[in-house]
This record gives structure tokens, sequence and C-alpha cells, in this order.
């Protein structure tokens, strides 16, 4: 079973600055690495898919970056709306796995 | 645009049976190459994939539960449903169903999530 590890558990950011979140797995997931976002009471979003394709309708601000077993998602400058928890998923290998999340947070 | 809607009991006494059905609008449920899968959350936790199933009724589930998890589908009701036997509070949890790209990539519409509570 793929573990993923998300540092770090807690960004405190300001708007404006750019987010750099980091996602690994205990063994290759290639490039099936996908990013989601999830606020209070709602469902995951899909950002990333495919370790650097942005899914439909998500704004260039995000991307993601990575092969074998160290990931990355960016957010290039951060919009209020972008407050949020950030989790990896993997669909290389059995069971689909996710890390615990990155929580970004307002500074 | 696909919509995805969980529905079911809130409310499951310790030792019986979690019945769950996700309802999904738009699209082709049976005719396009998507599975369908079930996700949960506990409060203030992380995502647990559980399993998902295939329109012609192939699945595939998280070993850590399969021994408790039954999946199934019905193509005409645009329906696919989620039991879990022997619930205890470990079970209790946001219950999320999803559509699957497969190979094409990883989930992509989501339900809402419906909280499933274990107590007696």
């Amino acid at each position: 079973e793929v573990v993923l590890t998300q540092s770090p558990a807690t960004l405190s950011l300001s708007p404006g600055e750019r987010a750099t979140l980091s996602c690994r797995a205990s063994q290759s997931v290639r490039t099936y690495l996908a990013w989601y976002q999830q606020k209070p009471g709602q469902a995951p979003r899909l950002l990333i898919y495919d370790a650097s394709n942005r899914a439909t309708g998500i704004p260039a601000r995000f991307s993601g970056s990575g092969s074998g077993t160290d990931f990355t998602l960016t957010i290039s400058s951060l919009e209020p709306e972008d407050f949020a928890v950030y989790y990896c998923h993997q669909r290389s290998d059995w069971p689909r796995s996710f890390g615990p999340g990155t929580k970004v947070d307002i500074k | 645009q696909v919509q995805l809607q969980e529905s079911g009991p809130g409310l499951v006494k310790p030792s019986q049976t979690l019945s769950l059905t996700c309802t999904v609008s738009g699209g082709s449920f049976s005719t396009d190459n998507y599975y369908w899968s079930w996700i949960r959350q506990p409060a203030g936790k992380g995502l647990e994939w559980i399993g998902r199933i295939y329109p012609s009724g192939s699945t595939d589930y998280n070993a850590s539960l399969k021994s408790r998890v039954t999946i199934s589908i019905d193509t005409s009701k645009n329906q696919f449903s989620l039991k879990l036997n022997s619930v205890t509070a470990a079970d209790t949890a946001v219950y999320f169903c999803a559509r699957d790209l497969g190979v094409l990539g990883p989930e992509d519409y989501w339900g809402q999530g419906t909280l499933v509570t274990v107590s007696s």
C-alpha cells in the first residue's frame, strides 16, 4: 500500500504570497498523483491530475509538478478563496490513497 | 454537468449495516468508461478510499474494509450503493460518492457528502 505524506501540516501565509505544498509517496506512483482542495463542509475539488494537468476550470495560479515519489503543488499568488486544506491522492497502486492534508491558513 | 447525491440513514446502531445510495444525474451513467466510487472522511480527519464499481458490476475494494463492504449498481436508476456491515464507532464519518475516471484520471465529480453516525 502506498503511503502519502504531506508537508508542512499547516502553512500560514498572507494573500498574494506564494504557497508551496509537498507530497511524498512511499514508493513510486509514476505521475498518477492528483491534488484536491477542500473547504469546511464541502466535498474535495479536483485541482490537478496526473501530477501537472489542471482540471477543468482551475485557475492558472495552481500548478503541479513531480514524478515518482516527490510532488509539489504551487499556488503562485494566494487569493482569499484559496485558504483551505489540500490533499494529494495517488491512483497508481491499490488501494487508492490520500495524504493527510496541508492546511493553508491566513497569517 | 454531472451531479451526485448521497442518501441514506444518518444514524446506524453498532453491529448493524450502513446502507447508502448515490444518485447520479447528467452524463451517461452506464455507457461512458467511468467507475463510481465511495470515499469517507471521519470528522476532522483525512480521506479514505472505500471502493468502486464499473457499470458492468465489477468492483474494487480497499482491502482494509473488503470483508465488510459491498458496492452494487442499478444502471436503470442511475444509482450505485454502499453497504458496510458490522459497523462500529470507527465507521462514523462523512461518506462521499464520486465519479472515477479510471485510466483517464482520478475522481473528478463528487457528491456533497452525508454524515453517518454509528451510535446506540
